[in-house]
């Protein structure tokens, strides 16, 4: 299994406060990507690196940053949760998707609550 | 921009019965890769299958293939003699390049596949 971890994996939080999700990752793999999960949904990219202080935006990136200061962090933050970003958040790693057959491999995935 | 279409939000198959899950994508590149992925009800993804925009022959990996016809634009993943483990949603995605040296990796909505005994 590729080394990915997500923490925390659960997490209930109060409206307007700031947080933080961190994905570590022990591949060395150049891509990290953040996602949420809603029923409906699929999968949306939030945002995602292509190497360190590389980040770019993904579809719904309004009220989220990232970070990635080191290869193996990649760390997503809600500036001031709010309920509508209640949701299941993924990570995911990979090595270079310009590389044929290179698939993504996912961390088990945040459930975050805003209260 | 590039997008993916999973028209069906549920299906129904026998056990022991093939099953058709259909995706559409659409993307301006020349270059770019299919993958499908399961997530059972416990919730990790697991990939299935890739299939790259060039690879002449369809994508098979086991009971799993793909049906890549590129005109149309589609990549329908078909799962033989199912299984009872095949219970699960399943996410059509696309890589394609978004510019500044770095890909995208897009999801569809999926498609939660039910097997019946």
């Amino acid at each position: 299994d590729a080394g990915i971890t997500q923490s925390p994996r659960h997490k209930v939080t109060e409206t307007g406060t700031p947080v933080t999700l961190r994905c570590h990752q022990t591949e060395n793999h150049r891509y990290m990507y953040w996602y949420r999960q809603d029923p409906g949904h699929g999968l949306r990219l939030i945002h995602y690196s292509y190497g360190v202080k590389d980040t770019d935006k993904g579809e719904v990136s309004d009220g989220y940053s990232v970070s990635r200061s080191k290869t193996e962090d990649f760390l997503l933050t809600l500036e001031s949760a709010t309920s509508s970003q209640t949701s299941v958040y993924f990570c995911a790693i990979s090595e270079s998707l310009a590389v044929r057959n290179t698939e993504a491999f996912f961390g088990q995935g945040t459930r975050l609550t805003v209260v | 921009a590039q997008k993916i279409t999973q028209t069906q939000p549920g299906m129904f198959v026998q056990e022991k019965e093939a099953v058709t899950l259909d995706c559409t994508y659409d993307t301006s590149d020349q270059s770019y890769g299919l993958f499908w992925y399961k997530q059972p009800s416990s919730g990790e993804m697991i990939f299935l299958i890739y299939q790259g925009s060039y690879d002449e022959q369809n994508a098979t990996e086991g009971r799993y293939s793909l049906n890549f016809q590129k005109a149309r634009k589609s990549a329908n993943l078909v799962i033989s003699a199912s299984q009872l483990g095949d219970s699960a949603m399943y996410f059509c995605a696309m890589r394609a390049y978004s510019g500044a040296g770095s890909y995208q990796l897009t999801f569809g909505k999926g498609t939660k596949l039910s097997v019946i005994p």
